[in-house]
């Protein structure tokens, strides 16, 4: 089974809308770590936000918003008024401490293009 | 030079050469990694070394052959590869708290070196 679920392959907005992507996780674990990545077409995986699993509360930077609810396992990420810049493939990831030591899990990522 | 930078960024190269990709972290971590990521596939951990050591080897050929000679150095030897090989190579490095070789805190990562096997 997927650790890290994000079900929307290929989203495609205009300009200024708002887009969410939704990042669904499994884990056992009480104590475990939340991830955004973003990876633009020059390949690099730029880190967006870390989250704790004891801290739920919604986060704000800018136009990034990030929803952690843990009675869904869910930590969805809106953009808000998006941009050409916002194209990018983005990736929800998941630590935690298993049976047999810390392991790190990406989803299949999110390709998201933002269109003029 | 700060952050996480790979060299070279794009390579090209014969099933029958050896060529080394090279990865360098400026952010004083202690623990460093390899992830292959190919066209429309989750990305895949390869490598992982803490504190110089490795600690995790996912069943990756012996064609790919880690080296980290300190903290900040990481190298992925090739010989030999299969144009299945070709792929986006990516670096990343991170503060292992846990001390388990296994990463739980931010990884940080390279801009990625492109590799294409003919």
């Amino acid at each position: 089974a997927q650790k890290v679920t994000q079900a929307q392959t290929e989203i495609s907005v205009v300009e200024k809308e708002d887009v969410t992507l939704d990042c669904v996780y499994e884990t056992r674990d009480t104590t475990y770590y939340l991830f955004w990545y973003k990876q633009p077409p020059s390949g690099e995986l730029v880190f967006l936000i870390r989250r704790n699993s004891f801290d739920e509360q919604n986060e704000i930077s800018g136009r990034y918003s990030w929803n952690f609810q843990k009675s869904t396992s869910s930590f969805n990420f809106t953009i808000t008024a998006s941009q050409v810049v916002d194209s990018a493939v983005y990736f929800c990831a998941l630590s935690e401490r298993g049976n047999t030591g810390n392991q790190f899990y990406f989803g299949t990522g999110t390709s998201l293009t933002v269109i003029p | 030079e700060t952050g996480v930078t790979q060299t070279p960024r794009h390579l090209v190269m014969g099933m029958t050469n050896k060529k080394s990709l090279k990865c360098e972290q400026h952010l004083g971590h202690n623990a460093m990694y390899w992830y292959k990521q190919s066209a429309k596939k989750p990305l895949e951990l390869m490598f992982v070394y803490s504190l110089e050591e490795r600690v995790e080897n996912n069943s990756v050929p012996s064609r790919f052959s880690p080296e980290c000679p300190n903290s900040s150095h990481l190298f992925l030897h090739l010989h030999t590869l299969q144009p299945e090989d070709s792929a986006l190579y990516l670096c990343a490095s991170s503060q292992d708290t846990a001390k388990s070789g296994r990463p739980t805190d931010t990884q940080y990562f390279g801009p990625g070196t492109r590799l294409t096997v003919l």
